[in-house]
C-alpha cells in the first residue's frame, strides 16, 4: 500500500524556517518524480515544487522561488522541502504527492505563519 | 501560470447527473491528454478520480467519467450521491515554466 507521510508542520513567525519532511512507504521511491502541493485555508489547491526521481530536475512555482528548496533522499525514501523566509501567504497545509499529476497524496501538515 | 477554470459550484438531486467543466489553454488541457480529476472531502487529501482525461483508478466508481474537447475537459458524475457532496479539482500538464497547474475548484452539493 502506497503511503506518504507528511511532518514538521507548525506555527512560525514571518521571515522564518521550516523543514517539511515526507516519508514514502509502499512503492519504489526512486523510480517517481515527486511534488508539494499546498491549500491555503478555505482555498484551492496550488503546485508549489516539483522534484524529479533523480533529483537532477527541479521546478518552483514563482511565489515560493528563491525562498523553498525542494530535495529528497532516495536511500531513505524521503522528500523535504527547506521553507525560508516565511510570510503570512504561506499559511497553509502542505501535502507531498506522487508523479506530476498527482495520483497519491499525504493527509498534509499544516503551517502557519504568524506573529 | 493562471490556474484552469472551473465553475465555483455546481448541485444537483440524488441520481440526477451532472459535469464540471475545466477549461485551459493549448499549452496544458488542450495541448496534452494528461488531464486529471480529484475529490476533495472537507479536512481530507485530495482523491484521484480520473486520470488521462478519461481513465479510472481501480476502486473508484464507474459513476465518474471523463472526456476532453479542445481546451476544456469534462467531469460527469452519473446517479448522484450524498457522498458526492465535496470540492472537485483538475489538473493538467503544462508546455509553461511549471509541470503542472491545478484547476480553481469546483464544490458540488447534492440537493
Amino acid at each position: 500500500e502506497v503511503q506518504l507521510v507528511e511532518s514538521g508542520g507548525g506555527l512560525v513567525q514571518p521571515g522564518g524556517s521550516l523543514r517539511l519532511s515526507c516519508a514514502a512507504s509502499g512503492f519504489t521511491f526512486s523510480s517517481y518524480e515527486m511534488n508539494w502541493v499546498r491549500q491555503a485555508p478555505g482555498k484551492g489547491l496550488e503546485w508549489v515544487s516539483y522534484i524529479s526521481s533523480s533529483g537532477s530536475t527541479i521546478y518552483y512555482a514563482d511565489s515560493v522561488k528563491g525562498r523553498f528548496t525542494i530535495s529528497r533522499d532516495n536511500a531513505k525514501n524521503s522528500l523535504y522541502l527547506q521553507m525560508n523566509s516565511l510570510r503570512a501567504e504561506d499559511t497553509a497545509v502542505y501535502y507531498c504527492a506522487r508523479r506530476v499529476l498527482p495520483d497519491y497524496w499525504g493527509q498534509g501538515t499544516l503551517v502557519t505563519v504568524s506573529s | 501560470q493562471s490556474a484552469l477554470t472551473q465553475p465555483a459550484s455546481v448541485s444537483g438531486s440524488p441520481g440526477q447527473s451532472i459535469t464540471i467543466s475545466c477549461t485551459g489553454t493549448s499549452s496544458d488541457v488542450g495541448g496534452y491528454n494528461y488531464v486529471s480529476w480529484y475529490q476533495q472531502h472537507p479536512g481530507k487529501a485530495p482523491k484521484l478520480m480520473i486520470y488521462e482525461v478519461s481513465n479510472r483508478p481501480s476502486g473508484v466508481s464507474n459513476r465518474f467519467s471523463g472526456s476532453k474537447s479542445g481546451n476544456t475537459a469534462s467531469l460527469t458524475i452519473s446517479g448522484l450521491q450524498a457522498e458526492d457532496e465535496a470540492d472537485y479539482y483538475c489538473s493538467s500538464y503544462t508546455s509553461s515554466s511549471t509541470p503542472c497547474v491545478f484547476g480553481t475548484g469546483t464544490k458540488v452539493t447534492v440537493l
